[in-house]
């Protein structure tokens, strides 16, 4: 069966300091991988996808960046935090498009992030 | 444009009321697919149900049931016999089928608190 991993579950950061988020995907091969965010109190938005090793694809401008280094782990980094990055930051994977399963996306522990 | 609306931001029942969670959607997709996902208070994203816009049959699984109607567009989730187990946010999803990968639109989810 497929497990997916997150860590850390959660992470106090000072604003202006580094960050590396990093998820890892077990049981299944080629992914495709995701980052959302879920803000205090709202729904989850997506932050980056990943249909393979190297290609990440941004939806929405910020201060983060994305990386896949191996077929089934994802990171997200940022050289420098703001308060904004504040909140619940989801990995998400899914079979590769082909197959009506292919839409389901099934998401990991999640990692709660402060920067103060 | 793709959107998912929740009208309901929190409902409260009392353990073995029966309760309905809506959820309308808009797409211009032809082909899409729904889906239903649970956040217990743990934090990680739970996988209920995916839905193809094609099969508009109702759908029962033990105590939950959906009731697909795309001449409203909507997508709503009913809880029979609800127990405190229930409590979580749920959130409704849509991804449509004409990007070149499987996005998810959420909604900005229900939560349900059930008392005993």
């Amino acid at each position: 069966s497929q497990t997916i991993h997150q860590w850390p579950a959660t992470l106090v950061q000072p604003v202006g300091s580094p960050l590396s988020l990093e998820c890892t995907v077990e049981g299944t091969s080629n992914p495709n991988l995701y980052w959302y965010r879920q803000a205090a109190g709202r729904g989850l938005q997506l932050l980056f996808y990943s249909v393979g090793i190297g290609q990440i694809s941004s939806e929405v401008p910020q201060n983060l960046s994305a990386s896949r280094p191996q077929d089934r782990q994802f990171i997200l980094s940022s050289k420098k935090l703001l308060l904004s990055d504040s909140g619940f930051y989801l990995c998400a994977w899914s079979v590769p498009k082909g197959e009506e399963r292919s839409y389901e996306q099934y998401f990991g522990p999640g990692t709660r992030l402060t920067v103060t | 444009a793709q959107k998912v609306t929740q009208a309901q931001t929190e409902i409260s029942v009392v353990e073995k009321e029966d309760v309905t969670l809506d959820c309308v959607y808009e797409t211009r997709d032809t082909t899409y697919y729904l889906f239903w996902y649970k956040q217990p208070p743990s934090g990680e994203l739970v996988f209920l149900i995916r839905r193809n816009s094609f099969d508009e049959q109702n759908e029962i699984s033990g105590r939950y049931s959906w009731n697909f109607q795309k001449s409203t567009s909507s997508f709503n989730f009913t809880i029979t016999a609800s127990q405190v187990v229930d409590s979580a946010v749920y959130f409704c999803a849509l991804s449509g089928t004409n990007t070149g990968f499987q996005k998810l639109v959420f909604g900005t989810g229900t939560r349900l608190l059930v008392s005993p």
